[in-house]
């Protein structure tokens, strides 16, 4: 069974910093893109970034370059988000998310999300 | 690519036919994907590629529609089909989603 499972979520101050992680079992985590997608509260989903199998190739909504960072880890079967410089409008519950295609991004395993408060 | 979605929210009964429109601000050929989200839960994927039923979404469930056109259709509203539905285009970066439509109780 695909489990996909964030933690790491928590309430920051603007201008913090904050490192989301996601473990990943019942499929071969190496073989597959991976994204994470968020959602502020009451709002719609965003898309945030997505990283490709071997962790060479990163994309990012512009909102978030240069201040967040996508990486992974497939020894350990896990995905990280780097948030840094951290906004109010930051502030959602973020899903990382296995991106069932090569080819196209969307996303057919989804773990529960973790929340991230950003607020002084 | 901005994706718009209409309505933005419905009322429907049980048994009722529902039909969701997102439409694309440049052509997407079949790039599309829909999914569904409960409150309190994370989306789940019903549809790709426009058209492509996702494995063990009921057939209820139908897309339609290329280019910058597409529909979501429930045939036949079940209790469970009650959440909030999201469009997302997938030709290239950002693979941005629709603002959703709600569909709720009448």
């Amino acid at each position: 069974e695909v489990q996909l499972v964030e933690s790491g979520g928590d309430l920051v101050q603007p201008g913090g910093s904050l490192r989301l992680s996601c473990a990943a079992s019942g499929f071969s985590f190496s073989s597959y893109r991976m994204s994470w997608v968020r959602q502020a509260p009451g709002k719609g989903l965003e898309w945030v970034a997505n990283i490709n199998q071997d962790g060479s190739e990163k994309y990012y909504v512009d909102s978030v370059k240069g201040r967040f960072t996508i990486s992974r880890d497939n020894a350990k079967n896990s995905l990280y988000l780097q948030m840094n410089s951290l906004r109010a409008e930051d502030t959602a519950v973020y899903y990382c998310a296995r991106v069932a295609w090569i080819q196209l991004s969307f996303c057919d395993y989804w773990g529960q999300g973790t929340l991230v408060t950003v607020s002084s | 690519i901005q994706l718009t979605q209409s309505p933005s929210s419905l009322s429907a009964s049980v048994g009722d036919r529902v039909t969701i429109t997102c439409r694309a601000s440049q052509g997407i050929s079949s790039f599309l994907a829909w999914y569904q989200q409960k409150p309190g839960n994370a989306p789940k994927l019903l549809i790709y590629t426009a058209s492509t039923l996702q494995s063990g979404v009921p057939s209820r469930f139908s897309g339609s529609g290329s280019g910058t056109d597409f529909t979501l259709t429930i045939s036949s509203l079940q209790p469970e089909d009650f959440a909030t539905y999201y469009c997302q285009q997938l030709n290239g970066y950002p693979p941005s989603f629709g603002p959703g439509t709600k569909v709720d109780i009448k």
